[in-house]
């Protein structure tokens, strides 16, 4: 059965630090990871991952694939308060028009 | 560019009740997916339509059911409602899904509806 795994589940880090978020997977013809935040209510796309190695990078967020050991990872650098939220990972694979979510990674991000 | 529009926000329903659900893509996407959260759970898939097709259906109850218009909006209609049905329901869409290139399968969220089951 197709599977992804977020870790930790929560997190409670002081302004200023950085963070480093996990996401692996055991999924089927794997195609595509994709990284979201979710703060309220809409989750907000932040990344989509195909090739291993390649580093994608907005501000202060960056995230990286590898496909041979089967896992991504999320970093926030410079964490403020904003950041707070759920951040979810997904993973779609080839020919099952779906995508299927990790439980999230809670970050509170204290002042 | 208007996001994923879901209506309504919120929902209370009793027990054996029915309930439809509706979400309005982004313009030009033709593929909405359904999912449902809740804590213990995160985000379960429901199912996926494009074109008004339903290609892939997650392990919900036939009680779960969809569908999507020619105008690409879809609803989704729980029936028969239980306790356990108590969530946030999110929509997705995209432009399509499963083509070659990737980047037109990301999938952009509504806020959702939260039903909640007295």
């Amino acid at each position: 059965e197709d599977k992804v795994v977020q870790s930790p589940l929560s997190l409670v880090v002081h302004e200023g630090d950085t963070v480093t978020l996990n996401c692996s997977y055991e999924v089927t013809n794997f195609r595509s990871l994709l990284w979201y935040k979710q703060e309220k209510k809409a989750p907000t796309f932040l990344f989509m991952l195909t090739s291993s190695g390649i580093e994608k990078k907005s501000g202060r967020l960056s995230s990286i694939l590898d496909k041979k050991e089967l896992f991504s990872i999320l970093n926030i650098t410079a964490t403020q308060t904003g950041d707070s939220a759920v951040y979810l990972c997904a993973v779609g694979t080839s020919g099952t028009y779906k995508y299927i979510f990790g439980t999230g990674t809670r970050l509170k991000v204290l002042a | 560019k208007a996001g994923v529009t879901q209506t309504p926000r919120y929902l209370i329903k009793t027990r054996g009740q029915q309930v439809t659900l509706s979400c309005s893509p982004i313009s030009g996407h033709r593929s909405v997916s359904w999912y449902q959260q809740t804590p213990g759970q995160g985000l379960q898939f429901l199912f996926e339509y494009f074109s008004e097709t339903q290609r892939n259906k997650g392990n919900f109850p036939g009680r779960f059911s969809g569908r999507q218009f020619s105008n690409s909006r879809s609803e989704m209609n729980v029936s028969t409602l239980e306790l356990g049905d108590s969530a946030l329901y999110l929509c997705a869409s995209s432009l399509s899904s499963g083509q070659l290139v990737l980047a037109k399968n990301i999938q952009y969220f509504g806020a959702g509806t939260r039903l909640s089951v007295l």
